[in-house]
């Protein structure tokens, strides 16, 4: 079936400590590719998207993200984690052929940071 | 406005009551999304308009559920008859066009919390 899995529901890092979060898709071909933050009371803000080309895509606020078509990943990482990072993160794709370009989430991953 | 809004920011209504929730997209933005989020879950795509059209309402959970767009502006999604399962954050997101091309991004509201007692 075709989904999007952020295997990890929350996770904790320190502030400062390097941070990685998955995400998985199944689908037949790429689908575009996003990460999504929601910090408490805000609305949804993009953090980066792959559409083609270069598989290192950076993002805002120091954010990247790594495409792996064999991997059938788009992790997103940070190298130094600021407590203003904590907040949920959601994968999201739009199938190809999906001309209206309506998102599917992952279950998101919440993310807390200790001083 | 700078931002899509939406409104209420939070509604408690009782079951069986039905509720309007407001969106109001960017200014010029054509495509505008619905979804909704509930507690513990990622988001769940429910319709999405072209102008005043909607090529895709696949994503509306029942008949109780619908949603119309008026002047290529403001959206309404109407639920009626609400049910505590209701109960969830609903989203709205405009974007300058629908699909992809040229990296089309969609812009999120708020949301609007409803809480179904």
């Amino acid at each position: 079936a075709q989904s999007v899995t952020q295997p990890d529901i929350h996770i904790t890092v320190s502030e400062g400590a390097s941070l990685e979060l998955r995400c998985n898709y199944s689908y037949g071909a790429t689908p575009y590719l996003f990460w999504y933050v929601q910090s408490p009371g805000q609305g949804l803000q993009l953090l980066l998207k792959y559409f083609s080309g270069d598989t290192l895509v950076q993002g805002i606020k120091g954010f990247e993200a790594e495409f792996k078509r064999s991997q059938s990943s788009f992790n997103l990482r940070k190298p130094s984690v600021h407590w203003s990072d904590a907040a949920e993160y959601f994968c999201a794709v739009v199938p190809v052929y999906n001309q209206g370009g309506k998102l599917i989430f992952g279950q998101g991953t919440e993310l807390s940071v200790k001083p | 406005g700078a931002g899509v809004s939406q409104s209420p920011s939070n509604k408690v209504t009782e079951k069986g009551k039905d509720v309007e929730l407001r969106c109001d997209p960017i200014s010029g933005h054509t495509a505008l999304y619905w979804y909704r989020q509930r507690l513990g879950q990622g988001l769940e795509f429910l319709i999405y308009f072209q102008g005043n059209s909607a090529p895709d309402k696949s994503g509306l959970p029942s008949d109780r559920f619908s949603a119309e767009r008026t002047g290529e502006s403001v959206s309404t999604l109407t639920i009626q008859r609400t049910q505590q399962e209701d109960s969830a954050v609903y989203l709205c997101a405009s974007s300058l066009k629908p699909g992809l091309a040229g990296g089309n991004t969609q812009y999120f509201g708020p949301g609007t919390r409803l809480t179904v007692l």
